[in-house]
């Protein structure tokens, strides 16, 4: 149990272009997803909070209007990079919470390699 | 604020060996002490995780140590393998908030 998908797997797009991200919970409801960046070699940087039928919560430094986030059912959260650049390249992560023996633990997903060119 | 700091930065033990990786926080209100595992283009995969209220957890090859009043918690893979070569993140979990805050990891390789 506790699967979380993301999709694709990679992707590679043009400067300019925006890319969307999707992250499901397989086996489980999630009210509350997050996204995370990753660099080459560093630790997970949390973007934002996604909390389903609400507005996603953002870390500061993130652009809310560059990295449009959508939580439309408890399986399912989108990470859209609007205007992607060479700089937005990197490994995204999402995670989802489930409410296990009185703790949420975060699951996470297989990740999203984005290439910007 | 919040910071969970880990070390060591990169490890190398030979098979068979105990590889130990350390965690330390600052936050009292911490109550949940994950350890995550991710393998190079692969998101993290949890390990295993510890509460406050006790000092040891062990799972298999995999051990956690807790020390509450010196605010540290640290990994333990004993028999380590070769594919236990991976990055190991420590994180700490607030319920009160729903964040995980990560420590900055430890890249472990097991020569065979």
């Amino acid at each position: 149990g506790a699967v979380v998908s993301q999709h694709p797997s990679w992707v590679i797009c043009k400067s300019g272009t925006s890319v969307k991200i999707e992250c499901r919970s397989l086996d489980f409801q999630a009210t509350t997803m997050f996204w995370y960046r990753q660099f080459p070699k560093q630790s997970l940087m949390l973007m934002a909070t996604s909390n389903e039928g609400s507005k996603a919560t953002y870390e500061q430094g993130v652009e809310k209007d560059k990295f449009l986030i959508n939580h439309a059912s408890l399986t399912l959260s989108t990470l859209t990079v609007t205007s992607a650049h060479p700089e937005d390249s990197s490994f995204y992560i999402c995670s989802a919470t489930q409410y296990r023996d009185i703790y949420n633990e975060q699951f996470f997903g297989p990740g999203t390699r984005l290439t910007v060119l | 604020q919040q910071q969970v700091k880990q070390s060591p930065q990169s490890l190398i033990v030979q098979k068979g060996g105990i590889s130990i990786i350390n965690c330390a926080y600052e936050n009292t209100a911490f109550d949940y002490f994950p350890w995550y595992q991710q393998f190079p283009g692969k998101g993290p995969a949890l390990l295993i995780a510890i509460r406050p209220d006790v000092s040891e957890k062990k799972e298999g090859r995999f051990t956690i140590s807790f020390n509450k009043s010196a605010k540290q918690f640290s990994l333990h893979i004993m028999d380590s393998q070769p594919g236990d070569s991976a990055t190991y993140f420590c994180a700490a979990h607030n319920q009160a908030g729903t964040a995980l805050i990560f420590g900055k990891g430890t890249t472990l390789s097991v020569s065979s």
